[in-house]
C-alpha cells in the first residue's frame, strides 16, 4: 500500500455505538491531522500530531478522541456521537508539521 | 494566511491546457503559493507549491509573476480525470498554523 489509506471507507452507527476510524501512512512523515468535512462546508482541523504528540486539538468535543500510537498510525475513537456528527472524516499526514499535507480517501460516517 | 481569490467555475476541453488564475496581491515575503484540488466526495490532493520560482511535476506546473501577487495552475493536457475544486491557498509553513483553508476554490469541468 503507498500513500495514506484509511479504514473503514463507509460507517454507519447509533448514537450509542462506540466505533474507531483508522489511518495509516506509508509516507515516512512526521505529522499527522484529522480533519472533518461537511456538506456545503470547508475543512475544519480537528486534531495534528508531530512525532505522535498531539500539537494541536481545536476545540473538538470529548465524543472524539484520537489516538497516535506511533508516527504511522492514527486513530479517531467515536462515542455517543450526535446527527450533526456525520461527515467525511479525512486523515493527512505531512513531512512536518505545517508543510503541504497528502490526505486519504476518507471514511463518509453517518450517525443514525 | 494571505487572501486568494478564484475564479468559481470553468470549462476545458479534454486534451487541452487547462489555466486556472488565483489572485494573492497581499502575499508577503515569506509566504508560498499551494495547490490542491478535490474530486468530489473524495480526499483532497495536493498538487504542487512554490515560493517565487516557476515550477513543474508530474501533475502541474506553476507559474508565479514576478511581483507574487497572481499565480496560475497549468494542466497541460487535461483529462476528464480531472475534472474537480481546485483551491489555491497561500501560507507561510508552520507559522501560519497547521489547518488548511482551502475557500471556494475553482470547480473545473472537462468535457469531451
Amino acid at each position: 500500500e503507498t500513500g495514506v489509506t484509511q479504514t473503514p471507507r463507509h460507517l454507519v452507527m447509533g448514537m450509542t455505538n462506540k466505533k474507531s476510524l483508522k489511518c495509516e501512512q506509508h509516507l515516512g512523515h512526521n505529522a499527522m491531522y484529522w480533519y472533518k468535512q461537511s456538506a456545503k462546508k470547508p475543512l475544519e482541523l480537528m486534531f495534528v500530531y508531530s512525532l505522535e504528540e498531539r500539537v494541536e486539538n481545536n476545540s473538538v468535543p470529548s465524543r472524539f478522541s484520537p489516538e497516535c500510537p506511533n508516527s504511522s498510525h492514527l486513530f479517531l475513537h467515536l462515542h455517543t456521537l450526535q446527527p450533526e456528527d456525520s461527515a467525511l472524516y479525512l486523515c493527512a499526514s505531512s513531512q512536518e508539521p505545517g508543510q503541504e499535507q497528502y490526505f486519504g480517501p476518507g471514511t463518509r460516517l453517518t450517525v443514525t | 494566511d494571505a487572501k486568494t481569490t478564484q475564479p468559481p467555475s470553468m470549462d476545458c476541453a479534454e486534451g487541452r491546457a487547462a489555466n486556472l488564475p488565483c489572485n494573492h496581491s497581499t502575499i508577503s515575503g515569506n509566504e508560498y503559493v499551494y495547490w490542491y484540488r478535490q474530486i468530489h466526495s473524495q480526499g483532497p490532493q495536493y498538487i504542487i507549491h512554490g515560493l517565487k520560482n516557476n515550477e513543474t511535476n508530474e501533475m502541474a506546473s506553476l507559474i508565479i509573476t514576478e511581483d507574487r501577487k497572481s499565480s496560475t495552475l497549468i494542466l497541460p493536457h487535461a483529462t476528464l480525470r480531472d475534472t474537480a475544486v481546485y483551491y489555491c491557498i497561500v501560507r507561510g509553513g508552520r507559522i501560519s498554523g497547521y489547518a488548511l483553508n482551502f475557500g471556494k476554490g475553482t470547480s473545473l469541468l472537462v468535457t469531451p
